[in-house]
């Protein structure tokens, strides 16, 4: 079993919409859940960053952690076809392998005009 | 402007043909690491470096060396490549201390080997 799972859609949307990514993991010891984002020929930027269970938001982007179910989700309100892209879940397990990333396999977002 | 720096962007090369893939960083970081990126694989990480002269193993390091001499750059050398690593590469940087979580990428290196 893979320590994180994303599904890697495609996701096809209408511009506006609301979109929602996921990920589950298995090892309840990740500490840090993130967000990158990977526009075509780009390299990832992270988009967002949280320690603890519950929401963080940020403009139209919001991060949710779930760890009792080991689930996160990144919703994005009013999509724009500026937000096509992969987008990549991360997480750290501190204490082991010096707080490298795990990276999801990433979900690929195509918002429509 | 902060910046990874990775040269080449684009390489084609043949089996064998010994070749190096140059990171260079601004921003003093002290942490490096070198992934590859395939379809249906997503990231996978070959190789990172803690700080100068250290550097451990990744999930798929066979086939790769690195070396850091300098705080600044952590190149990845290819001895002798093969099919297999036909792939994009990306470089990444961080700071080692108060984790944030934030790596800063290159803009990536495809290589295609023949």
């Amino acid at each position: 079993q893979k320590e994180v799972e994303q599904d890697p859609g495609p996701l096809s949307v209408p511009e506006g919409a609301i979109v929602s990514l996921n990920c589950t993991y298995s090892n309840s010891a990740f500490q840090y859940f993130m967000w990158y984002r990977q526009y075509s020929r780009k390299g990832p930027e992270l988009l967002m960053y949280t320690y603890s269970s519950g929401n963080k938001e940020d403009g139209r982007f919001t991060a949710q952690v779930d760890k009792s179910s080991k689930y996160i989700s990144l919703f994005i309100r009013d999509s724009q076809p500026s937000d096509s892209a992969t987008y990549l879940c991360a997480m750290v397990l501190m204490g082991r392998s010096q707080g490298n990333l795990i990276f999801g396999k990433g979900t690929k977002l195509s918002v429509k005009p | 402007e902060a910046q990874v720096t990775q040269n080449p962007r684009y390489l084609i090369t043949v089996t064998g043909k010994k070749l190096t893939v140059t990171c260079s960083q601004n921003m003093n970081h002290e942490y490096m690491s070198w992934y590859r990126q395939d379809p249906g694989l997503g990231l996978r990480q070959i190789y990172y470096s803690m700080n100068v002269e250290v550097t451990d193993k990744g999930d798929v390091p066979e086939g790769y060396k690195v070396s850091r001499k300098e705080k600044r750059n952590f190149p990845l050398i290819l001895e002798s490549p093969s099919p297999n690593q036909t792939s994009l590469y990306f470089c990444a940087s961080r700071r080692q201390g108060g984790y944030t979580g934030e790596l800063f990428f290159g803009e990536g290196s495809r290589l295609t080997v023949l």
